[in-house]
């Protein structure tokens, strides 16, 4: 079936440190690809997708590039800052019925300390 | 503003007691969903919208109704909660034309059933 892994949480990291957060889906269909980020208290908010193989989706200094080889499309940011703590949710779309319908990974908690 | 918007926010029932969490949107989105999230399970799907009277099942309907009788509202009902039924509930909205949209979620119902 249609799924998404993210690496298991909860990572901690220091102020400027690079950040990787794993996933990888299930190649079935062709899904649509994203991440979504949840602040504390708040619903999830999208923070960047791609549509198709090889599309590298970027906002607010992240990055993921969408890899049908490795079936993979790892978050990235360059040099974390204290408001990016937050849980972020790797998804895709369903392979069949509507498009509209995501499914998500379990969620990966970001700390980052001053 | 744009958004969706959830009520209550917060909610402490009894086994048995029947409940709704409204839901509203006013982007005039055509499709609506309900999402459930528990630890360590992410986000999963429990019933979507695609328009006014059309409803189907996500991945764990048991226990849950809805019902899509004007475009900006997709309260969920429980009938008769149970205790695995506390959980934090998202509802989201997108639009469905062109290519796959951002899903928008509201701010969550925290959900507590004694």
């Amino acid at each position: 079936g249609d799924s998404v892994t993210q690496m298991e949480g909860p990572v901690t990291l220091s102020e400027e440190a690079f950040l990787t957060i794993n996933c990888t889906y299930t190649a079935t269909g062709y899904p649509s690809l994203f991440w979504y980020v949840q602040y504390p208290g708040e619903g999830l908010q999208l923070l960047l997708k791609a549509t198709k193989a090889d599309d590298k989706g970027s906002n607010k200094g992240f990055e993921a590039t969408y890899r049908k080889e490795t079936t993979s499309f790892h978050l990235e940011k360059g040099s974390v800052q204290v408001s990016d703590s937050a849980v972020y949710f790797c998804a895709r779309t369903i392979s069949s019925g509507s498009a509209r319908q995501l499914t998500f990974g379990s969620g990966t908690q970001l700390t980052v300390l001053p | 503003e744009a958004q969706v918007t959830q009520n209550p926010r917060y909610l402490i029932t009894v086994t048995g007691k029947k409940l709704t969490v409204t839901c509203s949107q006013n982007m005039n989105h055509e499709y609506m969903s309900w999402y459930r999230q528990d630890p360590g399970l992410g986000l999963r799907q429990i019933y979507y919208s695609m328009n006014v009277e059309v409803t189907d099942k996500g991945d764990v309907p048991e226990g849950y109704k809805v019902s899509r009788k004007e475009k900006r509202n997709f309260p969920l009902i429980l009938e008769s909660p149970s205790p695995n039924q506390t959980s934090l509930y998202f509802c989201a909205s997108s639009s469905t034309g062109g290519i796959i949209n951002e899903q928008f979620f509201g701010p969550g119902t925290r959900l507590t059933v004694l």
